[in-house]
């Protein structure tokens, strides 16, 4: 049974770093693995799609990276600012499911 | 950009009424989902659908049933809501192309308190 992990559960920073969220999964056997955003009371955006063929996706100051054979995941942010403040979920789809890790609230300190 | 949208923001109901959530999408997407959300338990999804008329449960689907009977909208029943349906609802959809587990677009979700 696939199940996701996302480390740390919480993180704060001062705006201006740079900084990793990590996803981990236990069944390589995916198609592909999405991150969101998620803002308190509203519904999820996608952030980055990775197929299962690929190593890594970027958009704008976001860049993710999948390694399939060790199960990880990392979503890169470059120069944080206030309005990147959110909670960063992961999910990984594989067999008609997609299974969701329980994200990582960010807070960026201005 | 594509649009899915939920039929409304919050609701309240009674124990014991039928409840109807609605989720329209504008992207001609084949697949369709219903997810539930909730404080420690993550995103669970309830029911998905592939194609108009198809439906397949999820992980909870005891205490709803869904309906597709056109390509864009896919609505979630209630159909005696209870305490322990009081939750966040959240729709998505996805294309089925290139082997048929694409990006997957959320609605606003439904914000559901059960009285």
């Amino acid at each position: 049974k696939q199940e996701v992990t996302q480390i740390p559960a919480a993180l704060s920073v001062p705006e201006g770093e740079n900084l990793v969220l990590n996803c981990s999964f236990t069944d390589s056997a995916i198609y592909n693995l999405q991150w969101f955003r998620q803002d308190p009371g509203k519904g999820l955006t996608s952030l980055l799609l990775i197929q299962s063929s690929q190593r890594e996706q970027t958009s704008g100051r976001l860049n993710a990276s999948l390694d399939k054979s060790s199960g990880r995941s990392t979503l890169y942010i470059a120069a944080s600012q206030p309005g990147d403040s959110a909670t960063y979920l992961c999910a990984v789809t594989g067999g008609f499911k997609t299974i969701f890790g329980a994200g990582t609230r960010l807070f960026v300190k201005a | 950009d594509v649009k899915v949208t939920q039929s409304s923001r919050y609701l309240v109901k009674r124990t014991g009424e039928k409840v109807f959530l609605e989720c329209v999408q504008d992207m001609d997407h084949e697949n369709m989902f219903w997810y539930r959300q909730d404080p420690g338990l993550g995103l669970r999804l309830i029911y998905f659908s592939y194609d108009v008329k198809m439906k397949e449960k999820g992980d909870i689907p005891e205490g709803y049933s869904v309906s597709r009977e056109k390509k864009e909208r896919f609505s979630l029943i209630l159909e005696s809501a209870s305490t322990n349906q009081t939750s966040m609802y959240l729709c998505a959809s996805s294309s089925a192309g290139g082997g048929g587990y694409n990006e997957q677009f959320f609605g606003p979700g439904t914000r559901l308190t059960v009285l």
